[in-house]
């Protein structure tokens, strides 16, 4: 089995642009989809990145995903903050029946 | 738009058993891959358990296996997880969630249903 490996928390400022990284510890990234979720507090997650770098329906195109074969890390990128932003952030990817979650990244919005 | 409810959750003491159900609506129950997720308080999420539309494929992580089984029953749209032997890393919110036919997604989640283990 493998992990998934993300900063504990970021920030930025309304405008900006924040990336969150997430490493995985073995076997390739591109072998399978990077998916990310946003949970804001009280709510329950939701998709906002699916297979790498396709956004659900109804989510932004301020939200981006890549992944990077020679850091073996998957980012999702964030552009012209906005304060509704702010949450916990966590991509997730899978292998044989085997579902793997980064431990979330805390964004938070200055 | 896809609704999932969960209940069963509650206060429990080590060694014990539970049982969640989570209730489908809004959509066709029977053609969606299920799973549990949870999150203990401070931790991130973790993927629980997952069975396919027709109970034929089913998988655990592997801190619940042999202790917790997940089941569904299409004619009622439920979802359920037995959880034997509880422990205290047990606690946590833990939700139902679909998964997408189209993209390897947890595609819809509930509110979650609290269990906290505790002597």
């Amino acid at each position: 089995n493998f992990m998934l490996t993300q900063p504990h928390s970021v920030s930025g400022s309304p405008g900006k642009t924040v990336t969150i990284s997430c490493t995985r510890s073995s076997g390739s990234i591109a072998s399978n989809y990077v998916q990310w979720y946003q949970q804001r507090p009280g709510s329950s997650p939701t998709p906002v990145i699916s297979e790498d770098r396709q956004r659900p329906s109804g989510v932004p195109d301020r939200f981006s995903g890549s992944i990077d074969g020679s850091s073996n890390s998957a980012s999702l990128t964030i552009s012209g903050l906005k304060t509704e932003d702010e949450a916990d952030y966590f991509c997730q990817s899978y292998d044989s029946n085997n579902y793997v979650f980064g431990g979330g990244t805390k964004l938070t919005v200055l | 738009e896809v609704q999932l409810v969960e209940s069963g959750g509650g206060l429990i003491q080590p060694g014990r058993s539970l049982r969640l159900s989570c209730e489908a609506s809004r959509f066709t129950f029977d053609e969606y891959a299920m799973h549990w997720v949870r999150r203990a308080p401070g931790k991130g999420l973790e993927w629980v358990a997952g069975i396919s539309s027709n109970s034929g494929d089913i998988g655990y992580a592997d801190s619940v296996k042999g202790r917790f089984t997940i089941s569904r029953d299409n004619a009622r749209n439920s979802l359920y997880l037995q959880m034997d032997s509880l422990t205290l890393e047990d606690t946590a919110l833990y939700y139902c969630a679909t998964y997408s036919h189209d993209h390897p997604l947890f595609e819809s989640w509930g509110q979650g249903t609290l269990v906290t283990v505790s002597s």
